[in-house]
C-alpha cells in the first residue's frame, strides 16, 4: 500500500522560500503512470492544485503560481519536493502531496497527510 | 482554467436521506471528472473518478453520473460516517481545478 508523508518547516518568514518533502513508502516512485502532485488549502477554503512533476523529471505549475514554484523529484530516495518562493500570509495552508493517476481517468488516488505551514515573522 | 461550480455550498441532511451534490464546469471536460470527501483535519479520499467509477473500497451507496459539463454525485443513503464536505475536481486539463465544496451536515 504506497503511503505519502510530507516534511518541512510548519513556520516560513514572509519573503522566504517555503520548501517541503514528500516521502513515498510502500511502492516505487518510478512506476510508470503516475505523476506527483502538490496541492494546497487554506483553513476554512478550498484545494488548490500547485503542480505536479513525473519521474523523469517532467513538470505542469498552476500558472497563478509558477514565477514562483519548483517541483522536483528524487528518485533514489523515493522523494519529491516542493519549493515555493518570495511566501506571503496568503501562502499559509496546509500542504498534501498526492499520487496523481495518469491513466483510466487521471485523478489523486493516494494522499499524504498534510503539513500545515504558516507564513509569518 | 476551467472553473467548476458546485452546488450547494450547504446541505443539511439526517441519516437515510438520499442526497444529491451538482458540479458545473465552465466548459466541456468529457468525462475528466472526480469527486473527494474530506472530513475535518483529513486529507481528501478518492470516492468517484471518470465521472462515473467507483473507486475501489468505496461503499456502493456513493455514485456519480453525468459528462461534458453536468455532474451529479449522489448518496443513496446518508450514513453518520458521510456528514463531510464534498469536492468535484477536473482532470481535463491542467491546472487541475476544484468545486469549492459542498459541506454535508446534520439537519
Amino acid at each position: 500500500q504506497v503511503q505519502l508523508h510530507e516534511s518541512g518547516p510548519g513556520l516560513v518568514k514572509p519573503s522566504q522560500t517555503l520548501s517541503l518533502t514528500c516521502s513515498v513508502s510502500g511502492g516505487s516512485i518510478n512506476s510508470g503512470g503516475y505523476y506527483w502532485s502538490w496541492l494546497r488549502q487554506p483553513a476554512g477554503k478550498g484545494l488548490e492544485w500547485i503542480g505536479r512533476i513525473y519521474p523523469s523529471g517532467n513538470t505542469d505549475y498552476n500558472p497563478s503560481l509558477a514565477s514562483r514554484v519548483s517541483i522536483s523529484v528524487e528518485t533514489s530516495k523515493s522523494q519529491f519536493s516542493l519549493r515555493l518562493s518570495s511566501v506571503t500570509a496568503a501562502d499559509t495552508a496546509v500542504y498534501f502531496c498526492a499520487r496523481d493517476v495518469d491513466f483510466d481517468g487521471e485523478y489523486f488516488d493516494v494522499w499524504g497527510r498534510g503539513t500545515l505551514v504558516t507564513v509569518s515573522s | 482554467d476551467i472553473q467548476m461550480t458546485q452546488s450547494p455550498s450547504s446541505l443539511p441532511a439526517s441519516v437515510g436521506d438520499r442526497i444529491t451534490i451538482t458540479c458545473r464546469a465552465s466548459q466541456s471536460i468529457r468525462s475528466h471528472l472526480n469527486w473527494y470527501q474530506q472530513k475535518p483535519g483529513k486529507a481528501p479520499k478518492l470516492l468517484i473518478y471518470a465521472a462515473s467509477s467507483l473507486q475501489s473500497g468505496v461503499p456502493s451507496r456513493f455514485s456519480g453520473s453525468g459528462s461534458g459539463t453536468d455532474f451529479t454525485f449522489t448518496i443513496s443513503s446518508l450514513q453518520p460516517e458521510d456528514f463531510a464536505t464534498y469536492y468535484c475536481q477536473q482532470s481535463y486539463s491542467t491546472p487541475r481545478t476544484f468545486g469549492q465544496g459542498t459541506k454535508v451536515e446534520i439537519k
